[in-house]
């Protein structure tokens, strides 16, 4: 595997479920991130993890729930979610220092929450 | 972060050479110009980055006016394959937050 890997990459579910989204970085990065791309919006930054600590929370409901137990993985614990939470969720790393360095984005997982 | 105004919608001929602008009049020093696209469905993809000189890679080069506040993505030979949305973005040195706009949605036509 190389770059940046994400699983599922489809995944249906009710309001009432509780699923998993996982990320894997197979570039030696340091700094992991979740993105959230709803149709017809642009990406929005969810959470950064800097060496595995979680550094920023954009006003993310706590219904989504980031852990990253070290710095190649990446989760993001989903419940009780509502229908506008389908999106497309986008995982990247980066290694920091410089913050300047560019982002490597995987291919995201399709969420539908039905 | 400095605000981006990109064309919504661009056409360019297959092998001929596709210009992007990127307008960012409110740019301050110490912030970095970023190009990203996405092709369909897929995640991000980089391009180029650069602060104040032009940069060259093997993807793409990227012209910063002399003032800052405008640059321009340049695909030397555009294929069916540079077909994306192409996104210009501004971020501080310091920032990890990268603010994606709607985009320029290129369409490379046979």
């Amino acid at each position: 595997e190389t770059g940046v890997t994400q699983t599922p990459r489809h995944l249906v579910m009710g309001m009432t479920n509780k699923k998993s989204l996982k990320c894997e970085q197979h570039l030696g990065h340091n700094a992991m991130y979740w993105y959230k791309q709803s149709a017809k919006k642009p990406l929005e930054l969810m959470f950064v993890y800097n060496f595995k600590e979680q550094t920023e929370n954009n006003s993310v409901p706590s219904r989504f729930s980031p852990e990253c137990p070290n710095s190649s993985h990446l989760f993001l614990h989903l419940h009780t979610l509502q229908p506008e939470d389908s999106a497309l969720y986008l995982c990247a790393s980066s290694q920091i220092p410089p913050q300047t360095n560019e982002q490597f984005f995987g291919p995201g997982t399709r969420l539908t929450v039905l | 972060d400095a605000k981006t105004t990109q064309p919504p919608s661009m056409d360019c001929a297959e092998g001929r050479a596709a210009n992007l602008p990127c307008n960012h009049s409110t740019i301050s020093g110490n912030e970095y110009v970023y190009w990203y696209r996405q092709i369909h469905s897929q995640g991000p993809q980089y391009i180029i980055h650069g602060l104040k000189n032009n940069e060259t890679n093997e993807m793409a080069s990227l012209i910063i006016t002399e003032d800052r506040k405008s640059s321009t993505l340049i695909l030397p030979h555009a294929t069916l394959r540079d077909t994306a949305v192409y996104y210009c973005i501004v971020r501080v040195d310091y920032g990890q937050n990268f603010v994606f706009g709607p985009g320029t949605r290129l369409s490379v036509l046979p």
